[in-house]
């Protein structure tokens, strides 16, 4: 069974450092790209950043770009997002997911973590 | 630029058929794209994945009720027998070099 487990969200504030993690199980994690999407309060769905599957390549919404860092290790079947000089507007429920970018492959997803960015 | 636009909301009866709509921008009508449902307080959950030729590829678990197609530069999502549990939020996604894009979201509500 795949499964995704976000961890590491909370209360920061404004300006402050979080590293969201996700634990993979259930398929080869070295063989798939991974993202991370975020979901503000009553809001939709807003894609954070890719991750290719060897971890050498890496995008990210303008939104962040410069605070946050994507990353993975591949031999603990993790994926990390750092996240710096967090501001108010980057409150949300994060999610880590499978197979967004990737055409012949289902998508799975994580069960999110909620970061607060408050002072 | 890559964008997919889809309406704000649907509704439909219970054990009606519903058809959503996602449309692509212009230039990029031949990306496939992918369908997400969340249900109230919910994460996202995979539906499927529809090409530009109308084939899909659905995630594990989901219902034969749920089905995709394609026109030119919009993709659909059909829902037939709609059943309560249907009412929920529906995200079209697609993907692009370094990029993912998702649409604004359909917020069924089942009558």
């Amino acid at each position: 069974e795949v499964q995704l487990v976000e961890s590491g969200g909370g209360l920061v504030q404004p300006g402050g450092s979080l590293r969201l993690s996700c634990a993979v199980s259930g398929f080869t994690f070295s063989s798939y790209e991974m993202n991370w999407v975020r979901q503000a309060p009553g809001k939709g769905l807003e894609w954070v950043s890719y991750i290719s599957a060897s971890g050498t390549a890496t995008s990210y919404a303008d939104s962040v770009k410069g605070r946050f860092t994507h990353s993975r290790d591949n031999a603990k079947n993790s994926l990390y997002l750092q996240m710096n000089s967090l501001r108010a507007e980057d409150t949300a429920v994060y999610y880590c997911a499978r197979g967004l970018a990737a055409a012949g492959t289902s998508a799975y997803w994580g069960q999110g973590t909620l970061v607060t960015v408050s002072s | 630029q890559l964008v997919l636009t889809q309406s704000p909301s649907a509704s439909a009866s219970l054990g009606a058929s519903v058809k959503l709509t996602c449309t692509l921008s212009s230039g990029h009508s031949s990306y496939a794209i992918a369908w997400h449902q969340q249900q109230p307080e919910k994460g996202p959950r995979y539906l499927m994945k529809v090409n530009s030729d109308g084939s899909h590829s659905k995630g594990d678990g989901i219902p034969d009720r749920f089905s995709g197609s394609s026109s030119g530069a919009e993709r659909y999502l059909t829902i037939s027998n709609l059943q309560s549990e249907d009412e929920a939020d529906f995200y079209c996604q697609t993907w692009g070099t370094d990029i993912v894009v998702f649409g604004g979201g359909t917020k069924l509500t089942v009558l």
